[in-house]
């Protein structure tokens, strides 16, 4: 069955960096976009841009155009996230997910990854 | 932008009873709207994709209609596994967008 593992908890300082992993299994990793969704406390989902694995093309929303970075490691089928520049306005819960079949809605979820910006 | 503007952002209601959620987008989305559910512990589960189009695994008391700019979630004789959260999200056009959320609570 799919799975879409994320890694844990983050508490980073301003100005720093983290990137945060998604590890998938169940199903081709290559041939499916994974999308990154960030949810800030007590507010709704945003869509923060997608990869395809199997050629490194990514798609960002332009908010996100400088401050996520998209990469994926083909031989552990992992994901990830780099968040830059990091300010109290990163911090949220960011999740990885994935569509069943295209244009169809995100039919798998990873458990999401806290990010805490605190000095 | 797309805005998905889900309508109310709370409500309380008892089990067995119906309930409805509204989403309006901006503008037209054709039928690519998907519904979600979200709730604390679990991995948020897509219930309704393309306006109506149940997820495979989705009772049959949830039901999703609508085109265009104005789309509802219904939810008949609930269950006490129904209270939750639950987000609209369209498809159509990046970037995708969410709706604010509707907490749906038992009265």
């Amino acid at each position: 069955q799919v799975q879409l593992q994320q890694s844990g908890t983050e508490l980073v300082k301003p100005a720093s960096s983290v990137k945060i992993s998604c590890k998938a299994s169940g199903y081709t990793f290559t041939s499916n976009y994974m999308h990154w969704i960030r949810q800030q406390p007590g507010n709704g989902l945003e869509w923060i841009g997608w990869i395809y694995p199997g050629n490194g093309n990514t798609k960002y929303n332009q908010k996100f155009d400088g401050k996520a970075t998209l990469t994926a490691d083909k031989s552990s089928s992992t994901a990830y996230m780099q968040l830059s520049s990091l300010t109290s306005e990163d911090s949220a819960v960011y999740f990885c997910a994935k569509e069943k079949f295209r244009g169809r809605g995100f039919a798998y979820w990873g458990q999401g990854t806290l990010v805490t910006v605190s000095s | 932008d797309v805005q998905m503007t889900q309508s109310p952002s709370y409500l309380a209601a008892s089990p067995g009873e119906s309930v409805s959620i509204s989403c309006k987008a901006s503008k037209s989305i054709n039928t690519y709207l998907a519904w979600y559910q979200e709730k604390p512990g679990k991995t948020n589960k897509l219930l309704i994709y393309s306006g109506s189009t149940l997820q495979s695994g989705t009772p049959s008391r949830f039901s999703g209609s609508g085109s265009g700019t104005d789309f509802t979630l219904t939810i008949r004789s609930l269950e006490p596994e129904d209270f939750a959260v639950y987000y609209c999200q369209q498809h159509n056009e990046y970037p995708f967008t969410f709706g604010s959320g509707t907490k749906l609570e038992i009265k």
